[in-house]
Formats: structure tokens, C-alpha cells, sequence
């Protein structure tokens, strides 16, 4: 069972915008600004996308914008494009005992 | 270009051990804090361990603290894991990851390397 929890999937059509939650506690999500997310296609690494809640690594396209509002964080990919679909996991810091923490995933599918 | 190359894995028996190691170019490794992360076969991924950039300090999960033992060597711009006592449940891809912005997130992960723990 993971320390944050996301939906198990999440889909939408192209063109349109999705949004992928992310449900810890004040220990983490809600504790801390630093919640990131990964993008992670079959059979390859992780990649960062979003880092501290809301900001953007250089190269992530801006369709890709992060949030945050209690113990919830959210990732919103919109104009969604087919190479969208992926696994998304989010992860937060957790304090010195933990560190950090991971989400589920969601496996994302552009219909 | 930042690259990070594990090695090490493979098939061990419950009970054995085994050595990962990761080695970074790229970058300058002794200024950045490293991690563990690894995603058993079809799961999700699990936050394993980590040590700061002048090996001072490190951090297990709870679930192989008292087997797995994080170290660095800056000299060679290695990580390393040894990995001791391991378990069925160790199997998984072991990844290499880079800190980023204050250690706050992992921006750069290597290939993985796949452990595979089963008699």
C-alpha cells in the first residue's frame, strides 16, 4: 500500500485535459511545497515533469501544470496528445523519518 | 549530458547478496545528493534510500534497513548498494537517481537494473 494515494487510471480524448490527483497527509503533501511528478512509458525510466508543486523542468511542454491545495495535490496535462499516455506517479517529501513517499500511479490513456 | 549507469543486478538466491553500483557523468556527482528508488515487476515505484553528497548522511526505508547499506565514492563518481539478507520481495528494477533543486525531487534516473530474487 503506498504512503499517496491516485486513482488507478485516468483517461481522455485528444485535445482535451485530464486531471491526475494525489492524496497524502500533513506529514507529507500537505507539510511541505515539494511534490513532484514523474512520467514513466513502458519499459523506460521515470522522467520529472513537475517539481515543487507547480513548476516546470526546462523542456516539460507548459500543457503540463502542477497544484496543490491541502493534503491533495494535482497534475493537469491538457491538450492531451497521444505520447501523453504513460504512467504518472507523484511524490512528496515526507520529513526526516520517511524522506519521501510515492504514489500508486495512474496510468494514463489517450482514448 | 548527465548519465547515470547502474550495474550489479541479476539472480541471487533468499538469503544472498548482491552489489549495485551506479556510475554518473555529467555532472558533479559530489555535489549532489543520491538515491535508491526501485518498482517490482509490474508495481509501482518504492523510495529505497539515499545519501547526501559527502556521504555523511544516509537514509533507509524501512522495509531493508538493517540489509541494504547506501555508500558513495566520490572519487569515482560511483553509488553504490549493497544489498545482504535478500527476500522475494526485494525483486525489482533498482534505479539510480540524481537530486535536483535542493533535493527536492529526482531529475535524472538510469537505465535500471533489474534484481531478481527466487531459489
Amino acid at each position: 500500500q503506498s504512503a499517496l494515494t491516485q486513482p488507478p487510471s485516468a483517461s481522455g480524448s485528444p485535445g482535451q485535459s485530464v486531471t491526475i490527483s494525489c492524496t497524502g497527509t500533513s506529514s507529507d503533501v500537505g507539510g511541505y511545497n515539494y511534490v513532484s511528478w514523474y512520467q514513466q512509458h513502458p519499459g523506460k525510466a521515470p522522467k520529472l515533469m513537475i517539481y515543487e508543486v507547480s513548476k516546470r523542468p526546462s523542456g516539460v511542454p507548459d500543457r503540463f501544470s502542477g497544484s496543490k491545495s491541502g493534503n491533495t495535490a494535482s497534475l493537469t496535462v491538457s491538450g492531451l496528445q497521444a505520447e501523453d499516455e504513460a504512467d504518472y506517479y507523484c511524490s512528496s517529501y515526507a520529513g526526516s523519518n520517511k524522506l519521501r513517499v510515492f504514489g500508486g500511479g495512474t496510468k494514463l490513456t489517450v482514448l | 549530458e548527465v548519465q547515470l549507469v547502474e550495474s550489479g543486478g541479476g539472480l541471487v538466491q533468499p538469503g544472498g547478496s548482491l552489489r549495485l553500483s551506479c556510475s554518473a557523468s555529467g555532472f558533479t556527482f559530489s555535489s549532489y545528493a543520491m538515491h535508491w528508488v526501485r518498482q517490482a515487476p509490474g508495481k509501482g515505484l518504492e523510495y529505497v534510500s539515499a545519501i547526501s553528497s559527502n556521504g555523511g548522511s544516509t537514509y533507509y526505508a524501512d522495509s531493508v534497513k538493517g540489509r541494504f547499506t547506501i555508500s558513495r565514492d566520490n572519487s569515482k563518481n560511483t553509488l553504490y548498494l549493497q544489498m545482504s539478507s535478500l527476500r522475494a520481495e526485494d525483486t525489482a528494477v533498482y534505479y539510480c537517481v540524481k537530486g535536483a533543486y535542493g533535493d527536492t525531487c529526482f531529475d535524472y534516473w538510469g537505465q535500471g537494473t533489474l534484481v531478481t530474487v527466487s531459489s
